[in-house]
C-alpha cells in the first residue's frame, strides 16, 4: 500500500515551453501533497505544499507563477513548469500524506526534467 | 525554522564495518524524525521513523536509529554494512506542533561500501 506515482519519469523540453508533471496517490487519498526539487548530489528542497481544493503554499523564493500547482482531487496533484529555462532542469519529487492524518509521507519516484 | 544537519557528507566503509551517520536538528518542540535512503537511480525509500515512545527505533535492512532529545540528535546505525548499502542517506524532520507538515531534509550522506 501507500504508493505514489509520477508521470512522466523523464522529460526533455525546449526552452520557453511548459511542462506538466503529474503526481498520483494510487491506493490512498492524499489530503496534502508536497513538491520537492533535488539538484544533483544535493538534498531535497521543498517547493510547495498543496492541499486538495485550495491554493498551494509556496516556499520563500519559489515563483508561484512559474511553478503552477493544482491539487484538484484527493489522488492527483500536478506541477506545471511554465516557460521553462535550462536552470529549471532538475529532479522533481512529489510526496503525499494520507487522509487519515498519518504523519508519514510517501514519495514518488521523481521526474527528471531537462530543458534544452 | 527547523534545520537539519548531517555532518558526514561522504563516508567510505569496507563491508562488515559498522556504520553511524549523524543527524542533528534544530527545533525545541515535538518532532517526527525520519531516515530515508536513495539507491542510485531510484526514489526515496523510508528506512525508519520516530514519532514517540521508545527512542531506539529499528527499521528495514538492519538499520536502527536512536533519538536523543537532549542532544537534538537522531543518528542512524548499522552494525555491519553490505556492498548493497551503497546509497545516499537523508535525515528528515517534521515539527507537527508548528502546523507545518512538510519535511525538512538534511544535506544527505553518501555512503560507499567497498567489497
Amino acid at each position: 500500500g501507500a504508493v505514489v506515482s509520477q508521470h512522466p519519469s523523464r522529460v526533455i523540453c525546449k526552452s520557453g515551453t511548459s511542462v506538466k508533471i503529474e503526481c498520483r496517490s494510487l491506493d490512498f487519498q492524499a489530503t496534502t501533497m508536497f513538491w520537492y526539487r533535488q539538484f544533483p548530489k544535493q538534498s531535497l528542497m521543498l517547493m510547495a505544499t498543496s492541499n486538495e481544493g485550495s491554493k498551494a503554499t509556496y516556499e520563500q523564493g519559489v515563483e508561484k507563477d512559474k511553478f503552477l500547482i493544482n491539487h484538484a482531487s484527493l489522488t492527483l496533484s500536478t506541477l506545471t513548469v511554465t516557460s521553462a529555462h535550462p536552470e529549471d532542469s532538475s529532479f522533481y519529487i512529489c510526496s503525499a500524506r494520507g487522509l487519515a492524518g498519518g504523519r508519514e509521507q510517501y514519495f514518488g519516484p521523481g521526474t527528471r526534467l531537462t530543458v534544452t | 525554522a527547523q534545520s537539519v544537519s548531517q555532518h558526514n557528507h561522504h563516508v567510505i566503509l569496507s563491508e562488515a564495518a559498522s556504520l553511524e551517520l549523524g543527524c542533528n536538528y534544530s527545533y525545541g518542540g515535538t518532532v517526527n524524525l525520519f531516515w530515508y535512503v536513495q539507491y542510485p537511480g531510484q526514489h526515496l525509500q523510508l528506512l525508519l521513523k520516530y514519532f514517540s515512545g521508545d527512542p531506539l527505533v529499528k527499521g528495514i535492512k538492519g538499520f536502527e536509529a536512536e533519538f536523543i532529545k537532549s542532544k537534538f540528535s537522531f543518528n542512524l546505525r548499522k552494525p555491519s554494512v553490505q556492498w548493497s548499502d551503497t546509497a545516499e542517506y537523508f535525515c528528515a524532520v517534521n515539527a507537527e506542533d508548528t502546523g507545518r507538515r512538510a519535511l525538512t531534509f538534511g544535506s544527505g550522506t553518501r555512503l560507499q561500501v567497498q567489497p
